[in-house]
């Protein structure tokens, strides 16, 4: 079955370094969403693409964060410098088309910044 | 903004009991409402969706309807099983909506 692929799942980093995780989406899948989760909390959207346009980061702290996804395929997003705050849950999900279809969500990296 | 409202768990029941989770939402216009599962150590998946008002979405025995007059989405199942403990979430997405979820709510179940 296809799924949504996520590296690392756990990542801990002390603050000020960099971080990056990396998403494949499901083959065929146009649109990819980065999340945010902090614990008891939902996904909080960071970035959404279509193909490899961005869409929407309003939500993107772009002094610290940046995504892409050059070829329109798989993802990277990374955080640099890291601060505490950051520690959370990132999640990745992709879907066929934006609208209101199913969206397919990985595993999540947990991060936590020391 | 938009935004989306789940009532606060854990909700802990019996087996057999019945559910209801509650969810308002916020927004302009009429957005696609979901409610996602996530099962412990798993991503989310999608349990349901509602694309209009009064559509009704169900799947595995649970069941939510979009009402417009009240921008409620609650979520309802009539008789729970322990396999169904888990962290429900509210969403809504599609058009120009920034996909927005809520807290999520924990369901334990107990045999």
């Amino acid at each position: 079955e296809a799924e949504v692929a996520q590296s690392p799942r756990y990542k801990i980093t002390e603050k000020s370094q960099a971080v990056a995780f990396w998403c494949d989406p499901i083959s065929g899948h146009a649109t990819l969403y980065w999340y945010r989760q902090i614990l008891g909390q939902g996904p909080e959207l960071l970035v959404q693409f279509q193909d490899e346009s961005v869409v929407d980061d309003s939500q993107l702290p772009k002094d610290r964060f940046s995504a892409e996804r050059l070829k329109g395929v798989d993802s990277t997003l990374k955080i640099q410098p890291a601060e505490l705050g950051d520690s959370a849950m990132y999640l990745c999900a992709s879907s066929l088309v934006d609208g209101p279809t199913e969206a397919f969500f990985g595993q999540g990296t947990r991060l936590t910044v020391v | 903004g938009n935004s989306v409202t789940q009532m606060e768990g854990p909700v802990t029941l019996s087996e057999e009991a019945f559910l209801t989770i509650n969810c308002t939402y916020t927004a302009t216009g009429y957005p696609s409402l979901f409610w996602y599962v996530q099962y412990p150590g798993e991503g989310l998946q999608l349990l349901l969706k509602a694309t209009k008002a009064d559509d009704k979405g169900s799947n595995k025995g649970f069941e939510a309807t979009y009402r417009k007059e009240t921008t409620s989405f609650h979520l309802e199942k009539g008789s729970v099983q322990v396999s169904d403990s888990a962290v429900y979430f509210c969403a809504l997405a599609g058009g120009s909506y920034i996909p927005t979820f809520g807290r999520g709510t924990s369901l334990i179940v107990h045999p």
